[in-house]
């Protein structure tokens, strides 16, 4: 298996701008997560996806975050309009559904910079 | 809540040696699976072992063991034979059974050196 899938790995852009990270997670799994890692935090669940459907977006920093599964296959992280403070390291992750939900595979990560 | 804490924010040892790791965590829960997944420079996430807390044998994936002890809440990574590739961040996780959010510590960077 290809393992899950990001893109871009790096993104660079301009405060105001809008932001999308793409996420393809492993085949067959049920899960999808979004993770964010800074400096200061390390890493936080921001949202999380059961069979395409969100279940948990308590870690979702504002409104200007926002996230969608279209299909099992692709997942999208926006944000629109994107600050300084939004810099940071955006990794997804799937998992299998129950009962193996106990591990969770990392994509390489999105590093944004947001100037 | 959960929480995790990882004592040691750096450690350096020469390649051949063996390295333990620290990680402590707090939780009420009785059944959970703790991780330890390491981040090399490339900055992928990659998962080195992992531990049902139901089990009391301790988890083994090669040169990586750990020492679960459920009293103490306390899960300590053992790399024996440190290899060069074996520099990276290393973040000790905890996941209550039945939920889904993964609770890391700070992490721990580790330097192999030649």
């Amino acid at each position: 298996d290809a393992g899950v899938i990001q893109s871009p790995r790096h993104e660079v852009t301009e405060m105001g701008q809008e932001v999308t990270l793409r996420c393809k997670p492993i085949s067959g799994h049920d899960y999808l997560f979004w993770y964010r890692q800074t400096m200061m935090r390390g890493l936080e669940l921001l949202i999380y996806f059961n069979n395409n459907v969100p279940i948990d977006d308590s870690g979702m920093p504002e409104d200007r975050f926002s996230a969608k599964m279209p299909n099992a296959s692709f997942s999208t992280l926006k944000i629109q309009p994107s600050e300084p403070r939004d810099s940071a390291v955006y990794f997804c992750a799937s998992s299998w559904g129950t009962p193996r939900t106990d591990t969770q595979y990392f994509g390489p990560g999105t590093r944004l910079t947001v100037l | 809540a959960q929480t995790v804490t990882q004592s040691q924010p750096e450690m350096s040892v020469q390649e051949a040696e063996t390295v333990t790791l620290s990680c402590t965590y707090d939780t009420s829960e009785n059944n959970y699976y703790l991780f330890w997944y390491k981040q090399p420079p490339s900055r992928q996430m990659i998962l080195v072992i992992r531990q049902e807390a139901y089990k009391q044998q301790n988890a083994t994936e090669n040169r990586f063991s750990v020492n679960f002890q459920k009293a103490a809440k306390s899960f300590s990574l053992k790399i024996s034979d440190s290899q060069l590739g074996d520099t990276a961040m290393y973040f000790c996780a905890i996941k209550y059974q039945g939920a889904q959010k993964l609770v890391f510590g700070q992490g721990t960077r580790l330097t192999i050196n030649p």
